[in-house]
């Protein structure tokens, strides 16, 4: 079975550049999370999305970062524009249930901001 | 102060040795509890659940304390493929019911 799918894997990018990042969540789930992990802060919730609809974005840094689900096996996050301090990993997971026992995470998207 | 903490280690062990992790939580309307692992350069992936009574799976025993709102993971004989970070995780109810908390995570070392 195909797991939740991440594109770019790898980006490098100029400061001020637009960076808009790919999920596919895992087919059937309804939960699709954002997290950003860094040596300092480690693995922070972004936003997360129910049935397509955003339910939590308090996660969500600043003005600059927004997160879109147009539909159930699609996400995108955007920095617009980007600064050095974005540059992390960024995971995309997915959940089928409700109580979030398990949440199923992609491979990521490697992020430098120079 | 953090949601969820953990001593970010390194823990350098020699092989077969038993090392413990703990990881303390602040909300105490905390509901459920977790333990993941994330090996370099990898995705976190799920270890296991941590039940109110305690649970065992293999060389790995997750305990939970209430009172004292924090987590452990106890990993017996321990390998040097036991070597990864192991991050702990926190589901809190909330109103959208699905938020998961996650500590900095804990690096576990193994070594012949």
């Amino acid at each position: 079975d195909a797991g939740v799918i991440q594109s770019p894997r790898h980006e490098v990018t100029e400061m001020g550049q637009e960076v808009t990042l790919r999920c596919k969540p895992i087919s059937g789930h309804d939960y699709l999370f954002w997290y950003r992990q860094t040596m300092m802060r480690g693995l922070e919730l972004l936003i997360y999305f129910n049935n397509n609809v955003p339910i939590d974005d308090s996660g969500m840094p600043e003005d600059r970062f927004s997160a879109k689900m147009p539909n159930a096996s699609f996400s995108t996050l955007k920095i617009q524009p980007s600064e050095p301090r974005d540059s992390a990993v960024y995971f995309c997971a997915s959940s089928s249930d409700r109580l979030a026992n398990t949440i199923y995470f992609g491979e990521g998207s490697w992020l430098t901001v120079v | 102060r953090k949601e969820v903490e953990q001593d970010p280690g390194p823990f350098n062990v020699p092989e077969g040795a038993t090392v413990a992790f703990n990881c303390t939580y602040s909300n105490s309307a905390s509901q459920s509890f977790f333990w993941y692992r994330q090996d370099c350069r990898k995705e976190p992936k799920l270890l296991m659940s941590v039940y109110s009574s305690g649970n065992e799976d293999g060389r790995f025993t997750a305990q939970l304390n209430r009172a004292s709102q924090y987590i452990s993971l106890l990993i017996r004989d321990s390998k040097l493929s036991d070597s990864a970070t192991y991050l702990c995780a926190v589901k809190e109810l909330t109103g959208g019911g699905n938020k998961l908390t996650f500590g900095t995570g804990t690096q576990l070392k193994v070594e012949l």
